[in-house]
């Protein structure tokens, strides 16, 4: 069974510019979440999305977002990079979501640079 | 926001040697649960707890959901060099939008 896959797995942008990241989870999962890692602030939830819809989101600001399609896949969208975004962002799938469990596989990374 | 409380920060041991660490948060959680990144991945679940009290296994690892909610501990016997890694804790909350929050992270490194 294929894992979790992100894509870029890097990439560098400068501040201002816009990301979008892409997440195909595991086959058979609905639910994909995604998170914010630094090493000064840790793992981070930014949001959830479960059959197409956002169940849950955390405390980022507007400027990211994301959405998620019929056949699962998920991506995320930064808009007017700030140079604190720059971070190892993982996507999560799950067969049934956070509201059920925490049991969660995770892809290997997209790691942002802005610059 | 709800944070969770992880110590250690880091660990250096010898080979061999058995480790604990722990997790403390001032929420009350459903679910806490472990999990350990390598270098250049995302993390791979270790354990997962439902019930407060309960103590499960896996291998050499061990950990504990704590009584009144709000702390879990995990524990490796006999470490070996592919112990290596960040070991994350991270608890579901009990409340609200059902949300995973994780710990700052214990790196282990192991001397051989």
């Amino acid at each position: 069974k294929a894992g979790v896959t992100q894509t870029p797995r890097y990439l560098i942008k400068t501040r201002g510019q816009q990301v979008t990241l892409s997440c195909s989870p595991i086959s058979g999962h609905r639910s994909v979440s995604w998170y914010q890692q630094t090493p000064g602030q840790g793992l981070q939830f930014l949001f959830e999305y479960f059959s197409e819809t956002q169940r849950n989101k955390g405390n980022f600001p507007g400027r990211f977002s994301g959405r998620q399609f019929s056949n699962s896949r998920s991506e995320m969208n930064v808009s007017t990079l700030e140079l604190g975004d720059s971070a190892l962002y993982l996507c999560a799938s799950s067969p049934r979501g956070l509201a059920v469990t925490g049991e969660l596989f995770f892809g290997e990374g997209s790691r942002l640079t802005v610059l | 926001g709800q944070q969770l409380n992880q110590s250690p920060q880091s660990m250096f041991i010898q080979e061999g040697e058995d480790v604990s660490m722990n997790c403390t948060s001032s929420s009350i959680f459903n679910t806490w649960l472990w999990y350990k990144q390598d270098p250049g991945e995302g993390p791979v679940l270790l354990i997962a707890l439902y019930k407060a009290g309960e103590l499960t296994s896996n291998g050499r690892l061990t950990a504990q959901f704590g009584i009144t909610r709000k702390d879990s501990f995990l524990n490796i016997s006999a470490s070996i060099p592919s112990d290596v890694g960040i070991y994350f804790c991270a608890g579901c909350l009990i409340q609200g939008a059902q949300k995973l929050v994780f710990g700052q992270g214990t790196r282990l490194t192991i001397n051989p």
